[in-house]
């Protein structure tokens, strides 16, 4: 059975570099969440889809973030002309259901370096 | 603004003995509260959670408490065992809220056999 994979799992950036950071989430699941997880710290939210829509994105930092799932499946996380602060670990989670409480499941994460 | 506190950074115990790990939260308006698990180089995995109109909940060797007056939730682990080693994460669900996780910093937890 297949999880939420991601890729790829490391990548290092120079800044001012564009990067692209993919989540298949488990077949089947509405929902998918972004989280960004620094250095010792808990991870973050970024934002959230149900199914292709994008319905809450308060988390994202600023607006070189963008994210997007166009058929409701796979999504990607951009982030343009990344800085020293981007660096951190991304990870992707998906649930289920759309309602209050449904068990997100992580995927590994995508370690982000930028140089 | 941290939400959701996790103020030891580690904790070690004897292999066989209980780990009680220790989160704070401010915000009343949380509907859930989960504990996560993480080994180095994956993702969080789900371990217990607690709705906040309960006590407590228990789940083999593993016990969340939940003080709501204190605004203090804990988990405990009895026995230990060395494969318990990991960081763990407290998280919280608003109740108004899509489902998205609240997270604290986290407590690295060592078992020694």
């Amino acid at each position: 059975g297949a999880g939420v994979s991601q890729s790829p799992r490391y990548k290092v950036a120079k800044r001012g570099q564009d990067v692209a950071l993919r989540c298949d989430p488990i077949s089947g699941h509405v929902s998918l969440f972004w989280y960004q997880q620094a250095l010792g710290q808990g991870p973050e939210f970024l934002t959230y889809f149900q199914n292709e829509a994008q319905l809450d994105k308060s988390g994202l930092p600023s607006d070189r973030f963008f994210a997007e799932r166009p058929e409701g499946s796979v999504s990607t996380l951009k982030i343009q002309r990344t800085q020293q602060e981007d660096s951190a670990v991304y990870l992707c989670a998906s649930s289920l259901g759309t309602g209050h409480y449904n068990e997100q499941f992580f995927g590994p994460g995508t370690r982000l370096t930028v140089l | 603004d941290q939400q959701v506190k996790q103020n030891s950074p580690s904790l070690s115990v004897q292999e066989g003995r209980i780990s009680i790990l220790n989160c704070d939260y401010t915000n009343s308006m949380f509907d859930y509260f989960l504990w996560y698990k993480k080994y180095p180089a994956e993702g969080p995995t789900f371990l217990i959670s607690i709705s906040s109109i309960k006590d407590k909940n228990e789940d083999g060797r593993f016990t969340v408490f939940l003080n709501k007056s204190a605004k203090h939730l804990s988990l405990h682990i009895v026995p230990s065992q060395p494969g318990d080693s990991a960081v763990y994460f407290c998280a919280a669900i608003p109740s108004s809220n899509t489902g998205k996780l609240i997270f604290g910093q986290g407590t690295t937890l060592q078992v020694k056999p």
